[in-house]
Order: structure tokens, then C-alpha cells, then sequence
């Protein structure tokens, strides 16, 4: 059980394009999902907690223009780099919680290039 | 603030046993999470303690002492699919997050090598 699955595994795109991610919670409800960064043998950084019909919450750091969140149902998050550059180039990974549970369920992460 | 501890890379035998400690300083606790991540990919969940003591998992253990902000994943009869990084992470309910649970801070990571 608890599987989340995160859509798509690579994207290699234009600077300035905008990409979106899709993380999707299979067999559970997931009222909070979270959104991480990691950079080459560094750890996990959160960059926001989202709850299903209400506004994500953005660590400090962390521009919510650039990134904008989408938590539309108890299943479904997006993130959308918006406008990307090449900072931008890293693996991002949603986690999911049931409601049920304790941990955090991550998905398969996505590696983002922009060229 | 807050702080969580473990070793950056420990090297072991295939066969062996290693022990992955973890020591934290967070402003409250509620619980104690282990995952494995393989390189270039996402983490997956091992174990977690809420309570003092050892928790079992097949060849897997992790052992909590809160008294002491302290834990340790203990890998068995290790094999070379187990080179991996091994992330500690607490739950923090006192840090502000969307989360009622509490918001979880994760370690740097502690790269454990098998070799034959």
C-alpha cells in the first residue's frame, strides 16, 4: 500500500518554458503532499506543504510565483516551475501522508534540465 | 534550532552489520522516521519510532531513546543492494506547517557502502 506515484521522471526543456509536475496518491487520500528539492548529495529541502482545497505553504526561500501548487483533490498535487531557467535544474519529489498514517510516502521524483 | 545529526558515509562488509547512528535537537518530537535512498532516485520508507525502543523490521532495526535525542538503524546480514544513502528524519509539531502532524527535518544523509 502507499503508493504515490510522479509524473513525469525527466524533462529536458528550453529555458523559459514552463513544466509541470504531476504527484498522485494511488491507494490512499492524501489530505497534506509536500514538495522537496534535492541537489546532488545534499539532503532533502522542503519547499512547501499543500492541503487539499486550500493554498500551499511555501518555505522561506522559496518563491510561490515561481513555483505555483495545485492541491485539487485528495489525490491529485501539481507543481509548476514557472518560467524556468537553468538554476531551476534539479530532482524534484513529492511526498504524500494518509490521513491514516504516520510517514511520508514519497513519489519517484522527476529530474528536471533546462537547458 | 533545529538539528539533526548522523555520519556522512560509513563502509562495511557484505555479510556484516552496520549501525546508522542519529542524534537530534528539535524544539518537540513526534516521531522518528529511517529511509533508504538508492542514487538518482526518490527515498523510500524503513521504519519509525514514536516510543523508546527497538522497532524490527526483517533485517532492518531502529532504536529510539527520546531522553537521549538519539537513534540508530541497525542493517543485518547486509547485502550490496543495501549501498544506499539512509536518511533520519523528525517530526517537528512545534514548527509552524500545514501539516497537524508536525513538519518533518530531515538529516544530510549517512552513504553506506557494501563491499564483497
Amino acid at each position: 500500500g502507499a503508493v504515490v506515484s510522479q509524473h513525469p521522471s525527466w524533462v529536458i526543456c528550453k529555458s523559459g518554458t514552463s513544466v509541470k509536475i504531476e504527484c498522485r496518491s494511488l491507494d490512499f487520500q492524501a489530505t497534506t503532499m509536500f514538495w522537496y528539492r534535492q541537489f546532488p548529495k545534499q539532503s532533502l529541502m522542503l519547499m512547501a506543504t499543500s492541503n487539499e482545497g486550500s493554498k500551499a505553504t511555501y518555505e522561506q526561500g522559496v518563491e510561490k510565483d515561481k513555483f505555483l501548487i495545485n492541491h485539487a483533490s485528495l489525490t491529485l498535487s501539481t507543481l509548476t516551475v514557472t518560467s524556468a531557467h537553468p538554476e531551476d535544474s534539479s530532482f524534484y519529489i513529492c511526498s504524500a501522508r494518509d490521513i491514516r498514517d504516520q510517514p511520508q510516502h514519497f513519489g519517484d521524483g522527476t529530474r528536471l534540465s533546462i537547458l | 534550532g533545529q538539528n539533526i545529526d548522523q555520519p556522512t558515509e560509513m563502509t562495511a562488509t557484505e555479510g556484516a552489520i552496520v549501525q546508522i547512528n542519529c542524534t537530534y535537537q528539535t524544539s518537540g518530537f513526534n516521531g522518528l522516521f529511517w529511509y533508504q535512498q538508492h542514487a538518482g532516485e526518490a527515498p523510500t520508507f524503513l521504519s519509525y519510532n514514536v516510543l523508546d525502543g527497538l522497532e524490527e523490521k526483517g533485517r532492518f532495526s531502529s532504536f529510539l531513546s527520546r531522553s537521549k535525542g538519539y537513534s540508530y538503524l541497525l542493517l543485518k546480514e547486509l547485502q550490496m543492494k543495501d549501498s544506499a544513502s539512509y536518511l533520519c528524519a523528525v517530526r517537528d509539531p512545534l514548527v509552524m506547517t500545514t501539516d497537524s502532524w508536525g513538519k518533518f527535518q530531515f538529516g544530510a544523509g549517512t552513504q553506506v557502502v557494501v563491499t564483497p
